[in-house]
Parts: structure tokens; C-alpha cells; sequence
């Protein structure tokens, strides 16, 4: 079955820098790949996503780019503030959302 | 529109009872997940409806763990004997499926306590 792993486990930025969140996948048919942001205490929310015919999505400060060949992808954030502080958990899953996978997650801190 | 609700919001029992949590999906969504999540851990898969098909139960960590979905909506998880390391929150996530689309959209999370 799928596995996903995510680096670093930790990450700590000052704001105002970017950061980057990297995951890998086993999973060749694995073709959809979202982001999910979860705060202390609240449900993980999605940030972005992006799916297996496209390299690189964007949105405002955050991006993603997929390496299909490579089976790896990473979140993008540029210009870090204090409100992205939190656990961001990557996921790979095939066509209708069959073996969906998440990471084990990054806690991001980014420090005034 | 409404989204995923979940219910109760917080659970505490004792050792050897039995629980039961409620999901509500976002209506029209076909797909519904159950994950578990302990405490600064990461989200464990336990099962996943899609229509009308055999549930995928593969994330069931155990025979005390079952869940249904009734009419294709509504979800019950049940957890029986409940032992203390089934302490956790548990998260509902609903999706249009189908194919028609993956993003899961996450329940507020039932937390439960087993003492």
C-alpha cells in the first residue's frame, strides 16, 4: 500500500522567510496530493492542492510542486508570518480517493 | 452550507463501556473517512465509505472497532470494551467522491476520554 513520508518533523523559521515542507510517496497511481493545515486544538483545514497532470500550483504564499518521476512533493511559504504557525500534514491518494494516505505531519513555528 | 458535523464533541467513560460517535457529512458527499488522532500524533486512517460499496476497513485497529453509514449519510463509529489507549480524537472527513472530487472537508473531532 501507499506510504508517505514528510521532512522535517520540525521546522522553525523567523518571520518573513519561507519555508518548505517536503513529502515522498510509494505509490506510483497515486495522482492527487493535498495540504492540509491543522491549529492547536481545531480540524485540519486544506491550503492547497494539486493533481498528477500538473507541476507546480500557487496560491498567494503558498505553493506546491510535484515530482511525479521522483514520487516527492513539497509545500512552499513564502514570507512566513506568525498566523502559519502549525502542523501542516501532507496526503497522496489515487482516483476517487482510494488509499488515501497522510504524512505524519511538520510543525512549523514561525518566531516574530 | 453546513458542514461536517460530528457528535459528541467530547466523550469521557470508563474501561469496558461501550461508545458510540456520530458523523454527519456534508450532504451530497459520497465518500466519508474516520480517522484517529492522538495527542501531537499524526492521522491514523480507520475506515472509509465510498457510496454504496464494501467499506474499506483496513485502518481498523482492531475487532472492538466498527463503524456504519446508514442510507449513505450518516456515520456511526462504535468503539466496544473501550480500553484507555483508545483515548483520542476522533476525525470524521466527507468528500464529493465519486470521482467528482477528493478534498476532504474534516468534522470538528470527537474527543474521547477512557479512564
Amino acid at each position: 500500500g501507499e506510504n508517505v513520508e514528510q521532512h522535517p518533523s520540525t521546522l522553525s523559521v523567523q518571520e518573513g522567510d519561507s519555508a518548505v515542507i517536503k513529502c515522498t510517496y510509494s505509490d506510483s497511481a497515486s495522482n492527487y496530493f493535498p495540504w492540509y493545515k491543522q491549529e492547536l486544538g481545531k480540524r485540519p483545514q486544506l491550503i492547497i492542492d494539486i493533481r498528477s497532470n500538473v507541476g507546480e500550483k500557487k496560491d498567494q504564499r503558498i505553493a506546491v510542486t510535484l515530482n511525479k518521476t521522483a514520487k516527492h512533493f513539497s509545500l512552499h511559504i513564502t514570507e512566513t508570518q506568525p498566523e502559519d504557525s502549525a502542523v501542516y500534514f501532507c496526503a497522496a491518494s489515487e482516483n476517487y480517493g482510494q488509499n488515501f494516505v497522510f504524512g505524519p505531519g511538520t510543525r512549523l513555528s514561525v518566531l516574530p | 452550507g453546513a458542514g461536517v458535523s460530528q457528535s459528541p464533541s467530547n466523550k469521557v467513560t470508563e474501561k469496558g463501556k461501550d461508545v458510540e460517535l456520530r458523523c454527519d457529512p456534508i450532504s451530497g458527499h459520497t465518500a466519508l473517512y474516520w480517522y484517529r488522532q492522538s495527542l501531537g500524533q499524526g492521522l491514523e486512517f480507520l475506515i472509509y465509505f465510498q457510496g454504496n460499496s464494501a467499506p474499506d476497513k483496513s485502518g481498523l485497529p482492531s475487532d472492538r472497532f466498527s463503524a456504519e453509514r446508514t442510507g449513505g449519510s450518516v456515520s456511526t463509529l462504535t468503539i466496544q470494551r473501550t480500553q484507555q489507549e483508545d483515548s483520542a480524537v476522533y476525525l470524521c472527513a466527507s468528500s464529493l467522491g465519486g470521482g467528482r472530487g477528493d478534498t476532504q472537508y474534516f468534522g470538528p473531532g470527537t474527543r474521547l476520554t477512557v479512564l
